[in-house]
């Protein structure tokens, strides 16, 4: 079956630690997306890309980092000079073209203790 | 800028009447506009679109959305609520300078039983 798949699904981490989420997805899209979800906030773009080895901060990018070395990767950093790290992370990507809908990975809720 | 509004946090309904989730959007020329949905901890789902053509767009689990170009509005409608139909409702709208997907806050829906 196609679709976009994050990992891991909790995750647990150190205060000062940097951590990595995984997005893969097998549906041959150009454009992938990581967004931010808090409570009361929507959702936040972080990072997209839209071709291998290209990608654009969004509106929160200070603290993540991001790499596109493949089509259908687009993992993300959360470094340990993200100030308030703990959120549920949104994965997603679509094909080039305005009138394409977004497929969503499940999210990854990080929690830094 | 492109943005977009969804001016209630969360929207009560009783199972059986008719649903209203309201949007609004700011764009510079022809919107592209989605309704998508939330379950708890999970990734988001989409439910339709408007693109052009008619101002009245079916999607799926038999929502529908009015896009209003003078009001400069896309309300998701249902004639009849289940229970089932509780979640967390967001609208969007894809950025035609950058192609980004720009989001609302997010509605809850409560439906009553």
């Amino acid at each position: 079956d196609g679709g976009i798949t994050q990992s891991p699904k909790y995750l647990f981490r150190k205060e000062g630690q940097n951590v990595t989420l995984s997005c893969e997805q097998n549906l041959n899209h150009d454009a992938m997306y990581w967004y931010r979800q808090d409570p009361g906030q929507g959702l936040r773009l972080i990072y997209y890309s839209q071709i291998v080895n290209d990608f654009q901060k969004g509106d929160i990018a200070e603290g993540y980092s991001v790499s596109r070395e493949k089509k259908e990767s687009f993992p993300l950093t959360v470094t340990s000079a993200q100030k308030n790290p703990t959120a549920f992370y949104l994965c997603a990507s679509n094909t080039e073209g305005l009138s394409t809908e977004a497929f969503f990975g499940q999210g990854t809720r990080l929690t830094v203790v | 800028a492109q943005s977009v509004a969804q001016p209630e946090d969360q929207v009560n309904v009783a199972e059986g009447n008719p649903l209203t989730v309201k949007c609004t959007y700011s764009v510079s020329g022809n919107p592209y506009l989605f309704w998508y949905v939330q379950y708890p901890n999970r990734g988001l789902q989409f439910l339709l679109k408007y693109i052009t053509g008619d101002n009245l767009v079916k999607g799926s689990y038999g929502f529908e959305a009015e896009f209003n170009k003078s009001q400069t509005s896309f309300h998701l409608k249902k004639p009849s609520a289940l229970v089932s139909d509780s979640a967390l409702y967001f609208c969007a709208v894809r950025d035609r300078r950058d192609d980004k997907i720009i989001f609302g806050k997010g509605t809850r829906l409560h439906i009553l039983p």
